[in-house]
């Protein structure tokens, strides 16, 4: 069946560094995979997201991969700050017509001051 | 204004209880969503109706009845509450197709507890 494997599921960083999580999917006619951040107690928020027609997408410190032959697809963040500690989830989905998102089981990540 | 809106935020209810979610979006989307967080905080979709039909019905106990009396709006009703079934349940909402299609929107969340 469709799934979304993510990697690692904690993350630490010093402040300034750049944290890398990943991601790989099973349905190969997925064709949009979102990253939704969540902050502890809040709802996931939308922060970047890349169809498969782009293999690289950037909006300021943070940028996503995309391989559709290797079928997996990366989140990049760089000069991590305190305020990036939260939970992140990919996503893969848009291989039906229901809008249906399978996500991935999520990265702790602490940037540590 | 809040974009996807659920209440109540927090339940805490008794095992065998019913309760109801409800949720609107103001965003004009097509499509709304329930999904269910754990405690090990994994997202699982539940539900999708598409302007007010079902679309989306995953592996979920007939105890969980959703209804959407129109596009703007998806409640959850659950019946005969169990423990298992404390979490927090997310409504969202998207527009199935164009260039924004299937980007995901979620409310804020109803932290459900069974004792």
């Amino acid at each position: 069946g469709e799934n979304v494997e993510q990697h690692p599921s904690t993350l630490s960083v010093q402040e300034g560094d750049s944290a890398v999580i990943k991601c790989t999917y099973s349905d190969s006619a997925s064709n949009y995979f979102p990253w939704y951040k969540q902050e502890l107690g809040k709802r996931p928020q939308l922060i970047i997201d890349i169809r498969s027609n782009v293999g690289e997408k950037k909006d300021q410190r943070i940028a996503v991969t995309l391989n559709k032959t290797a079928k997996h697809f990366s989140l990049h963040i760089t000069e991590t700050q305190p305020e990036d500690s939260a939970v992140y989830f990919c996503a893969a989905g848009g291989s039906s017509n229901t809008g249906k998102l399978i996500f991935g089981q999520g990265t702790t990540l602490q940037v540590k001051p | 204004d809040t974009a996807v809106s659920q209440t109540p935020k927090y339940l805490v209810t008794q095992m065998g209880n019913d309760k109801s979610i409800k949720c609107e979006q103001n965003l004009g989307h097509d499509t709304m969503y329930w999904y269910k967080q754990d405690s090990k905080k994994f997202l699982k979709i539940m539900f999708s109706y598409n302007n007010k039909e079902l679309i989306i019905n995953e592996t979920v106990p007939n105890r969980f009845s959703p209804k959407s009396p129109d596009k703007a709006h998806l409640n959850l009703h659950i019946n005969s509450l169990e423990l298992g079934d404390s979490a927090v349940y997310f409504c969202a909402s998207s527009h199935l197709t164009g260039s924004s299609g299937n980007t995901i929107y979620f409310g804020e969340g109803s932290w459900l507890t069974v004792v």
